[in-house]
């Protein structure tokens, strides 16, 4: 069956400084990825998704995320976080045309000034 | 603008009592899902439809049921046989297709009286 690994529950890093949050899949090809965000108390917002090409991926807010199929890996990054992007973050993995998706345990992001 | 709405936003439960949880979509999705979302969990799917009256149990479907009579309309039910029903519930929708995202709601909170 399918999984997402998110290695990290908390990170804290300061504004300004780089980000990375870490996704990882297990599946026998390489799936249907998606990074999605979410404020306390809210919903889940679209960051960015994988369906095929290119694997760096922009996203909104200035995010990107990285596809790397030798380490099954599809990790979040952005250069310059702000004080607005603390929440908490999923990746996500969906196959075929079922449309469901599996989501990790989630990334909650801390931001100090 | 289109979007998906949940209601109500709180709900009390007492012991023993069913109760039903809203969610309507504008958005013309074919496929409608609800999830639970506990502490450190992430999200876990508790039932999904892809076309009207018809519907799937997802990873933790006892203690819940659902129905799907119109395009817009996915309510979700918690009875009484769900002993641990306090969570936050999230709905979400998606065109069918390969990789399509879900778009979500902003949740109902459950709590047990």
């Amino acid at each position: 069956a399918q999984s997402v690994t998110q290695p990290d529950i908390h990170i804290t890093v300061s504004e300004g400084a780089s980000l990375e949050l870490r996704c990882n899949y297990s599946y026998g090809a390489t799936p249907y990825l998606f990074w999605y965000v979410q404020s306390p108390g809210q919903g889940l917002q679209l960051l960015l998704k994988y369906f095929s090409g290119d694997t760096l991926v922009q996203g909104i807010n200035g995010f990107e995320a990285d596809l790397k199929r030798s380490q099954s890996s599809f990790n979040l990054r952005k250069p310059s976080v702000q004080w607005s992007d603390a929440a908490e973050y999923f990746c996500a993995v969906g196959v075929g045309t079922a449309s469901k998706l599996t989501f990790g345990t989630g990334t909650r992001l801390q931001v100090t000034l | 603008d289109g979007g998906i709405t949940q209601s109500p936003k709180y709900l009390f439960r007492k012991e023993g009592q069913n109760v039903t949880l809203s969610c309507e979509q504008n958005l013309n999705h074919d496929a409608m899902y609800w999830y639970r979302q506990d502490p450190g969990q992430g999200l876990r799917l508790i039932y999904y439809s892809q076309i009207v009256n018809d519907f799937q149990k997802g990873d933790i479907a006892e203690g819940y049921s659902v129905s799907r009579e119109k395009k817009e309309s996915f309510p979700l039910t918690v009875t009484s046989a769900q002993k641990n029903p306090t969570a936050f519930y999230l709905c979400a929708s998606s065109t069918t297709g390969d990789g399509q995202p879900q778009h979500f709601g902003d949740g109902t909170r459950l709590s047990i009286l």
